[in-house]
C-alpha cells in the first residue's frame, strides 16, 4: 500500500510570498500523484495531476508541482500567494485496495494561511 | 462543477437514528467510489462499485453501513444506528482514478449529536 506524508499541517505565508506545501510518497515505482483544495465545507478540487509525462507539472490558479523521484517528492509551488489561496490543500497517490482495486491514498492536508 | 450532486449537503441527526446519503453523478460513469473523511484528515476510502456491482468495501465500513447502486447510476450510502464517531464528510467519486481525473462531489457533512 502507499502512503503520503505531508510536512507541516498549517503552513502561513505573507501574502505576496512564495507557497511551498511539503509531499513525500512511497513507492518503489513512479505514481501517479495528485494535489487537491478543499475551500470550508466544500468537496475536494484538482488542482494538478503527475502521470509520468512531465517532472514539472502546472496547474491551475498558478500552481505547480515538481516530481524528485530521487526524493520521492511532489511538492507545491506558488511564487506570489493570494489571499483566495488559504484553504486545505492534500497530496494524494494513486494506489490499489487489498483487493487490487485503484483508489486514492491521501495525506493529512495542510491548511494554509494567508497573512494580508 | 465537478458534474455530481450529493444530498443532503448536511445532515445533523441524534446518535441511534439511521442516515441515508445519496450521490448523482451528472454523466454515466462504470465506477463509483465513496471515501469518509474526518476532521484533520484526508479522505478514506470506503467502498467501490463497478456498474451496479459493489466490488469492494475497506474495513471503516462496519456492518452498520450499507451502499446500493441501482442500475449503475445515482448511488446512496445508509448508515444505521448512527454513532458519534460517524461524524465526518462522506465525499461521493465518480470515474476512474487511475492517472485521470479523479473528481469529487461536494459532500455530505455528517454531524451525530
Amino acid at each position: 500500500a502507499q502512503s503520503v506524508t505531508q510536512l507541516g499541517s498549517h503552513v502561513s505565508v505573507s501574502e505576496g510570498a512564495l507557497v511551498l506545501l511539503r509531499c513525500n510518497y512511497s513507492s518503489s515505482v513512479p505514481p501517479y500523484l495528485f494535489w487537491y483544495v478543499q475551500y470550508p465545507n466544500q468537496g475536494l478540487q484538482l488542482l494538478l495531476k503527475y502521470t509520468s509525462a512531465a517532472t514539472l507539472v502546472k496547474g491551475i490558479n498558478g500552481f505547480e508541482a515538481e516530481f524528485k523521484k530521487s526524493e520521492t517528492s511532489f511538492h507545491l509551488t506558488k511564487p506570489s500567494a493570494h489571499m483566495s489561496d488559504a484553504a486545505e490543500y492534500f497530496c494524494a497517490v494513486s494506489d490499489l485496495t487489498n483487493f487490487g482495486n485503484e483508489k486514492l491514498t491521501f495525506g493529512t492536508g495542510t491548511r494554509l494561511t494567508i497573512i494580508p | 462543477d465537478t458534474g455530481v450532486s450529493q444530498n443532503p449537503r448536511h445532515k445533523i441527526t441524534k446518535r441511534g437514528q439511521n442516515v441515508t446519503f445519496r450521490c448523482d453523478p451528472i454523466s454515466e460513469h462504470n465506477r463509483l467510489y465513496w471515501y469518509r473523511q474526518t476532521l484533520g484528515q484526508g479522505p478514506e476510502f470506503l467502498t467501490y462499485f463497478q456498474n451496479e456491482a459493489q466490488l469492494e468495501k475497506s474495513r471503516l465500513l462496519s456492518d452498520r453501513f450499507s451502499a446500493e447502486r441501482p442500475k449503475g447510476s445515482f448511488s446512496t450510502l445508509e448508515i444505521q444506528r448512527t454513532e458519534q464517531g460517524d461524524s465526518a464528510m462522506y465525499l461521493c467519486a465518480p470515474g476512474p482514478p487511475q492517472g485521470n481525473e479523479q473528481f469529487f462531489g461536494p459532500g455530505t457533512r455528517l454531524t451525530v449529536l
